[in-house]
């Protein structure tokens, strides 16, 4: 069965380092998703994507997030000048066209020291 | 504004006694509804979803769950509980065509 997949699993790294988190979707589908989910609290939206633009954002994704489409596969998450705040699993999903159900990856822990 | 309420962080049940976890959504209109569940280490897995068809639908792995409108509650049921059950659960709303609006989640423990 087609899955989700992100890398790395664990990403540890320094206050105001860059960090660019991956995902390679479902292969078909067309729609690309980033969640968080700060340890103890609930997950939120971050950003989707699709047709090589962002459809919709959160209060969160302020301009320290991006997202890029870098080839045909893969989907990723860049944090420009990481806070301690950013520490969280992120999780990435897609969706194919016309389908509200979202497919999800085993998520990328972040710690930021 | 539409949200999610899961009733319980967490749930402890016997292995072979029935399962319920709570979620409450408030919205505008009738929504779509789903169940996640996440096992540890592993990504968000859908269980089960409510489109405005059945109102109560069956899921993977015997779960289902009864769409009520005028309790505005789809709660997350399972006749007998099994130890591989134990996990993380997400009632969900999706929003419009691009996001989800996740509850809080509740984390089921089984005893053996």
């Amino acid at each position: 069965e087609p899955e989700v997949t992100q890398t790395p699993s664990h990403q540890v790294t320094q206050m105001g380092q860059e960090v660019i988190l991956h995902c390679v979707p479902i292969s078909n589908h067309l729609y690309f998703y980033w969640y968080r989910q700060i340890l103890g609290q609930k997950v939120e939206f971050l950003v989707s994507f699709y047709n090589n633009e962002i459809s919709e954002k959160s209060e969160i994704f302020d301009d320290q997030f991006s997202v890029e489409r870098p080839d045909g596969s893969n989907f990723t998450l860049k944090i420009r000048s990481t806070k301690l705040e950013d520490s969280a699993m992120y999780f990435c999903a897609s969706s194919g066209v016309g389908q509200y159900e979202q497919y999800f990856g085993p998520g990328t822990r972040l710690t930021v020291t | 504004a539409q949200s999610v309420t899961q009733l319980d962080s967490h749930v402890s049940v016997s292995e072979g006694t029935p399962v319920l976890l709570r979620c409450n959504y408030s919205s505008s209109y009738s929504p779509s509804l789903f169940w996640y569940v996440q096992h540890p280490n592993k990504g968000l897995q859908l269980l089960l979803k409510y489109t405005s068809a059945a109102t109560l639908v069956k899921g993977i792995n015997g779960f289902e769950a009864e769409f009520k409108k005028s309790e505005t509650s789809f709660h997350l049921t399972k006749p007998s509980a099994h130890m591989s059950d134990a996990a993380e659960y997400f009632c969900v709303l999706p929003s419009g065509t691009y996001k989800y609006i996740f509850g809080t989640g509740t984390r089921l423990k089984v005893l053996a």
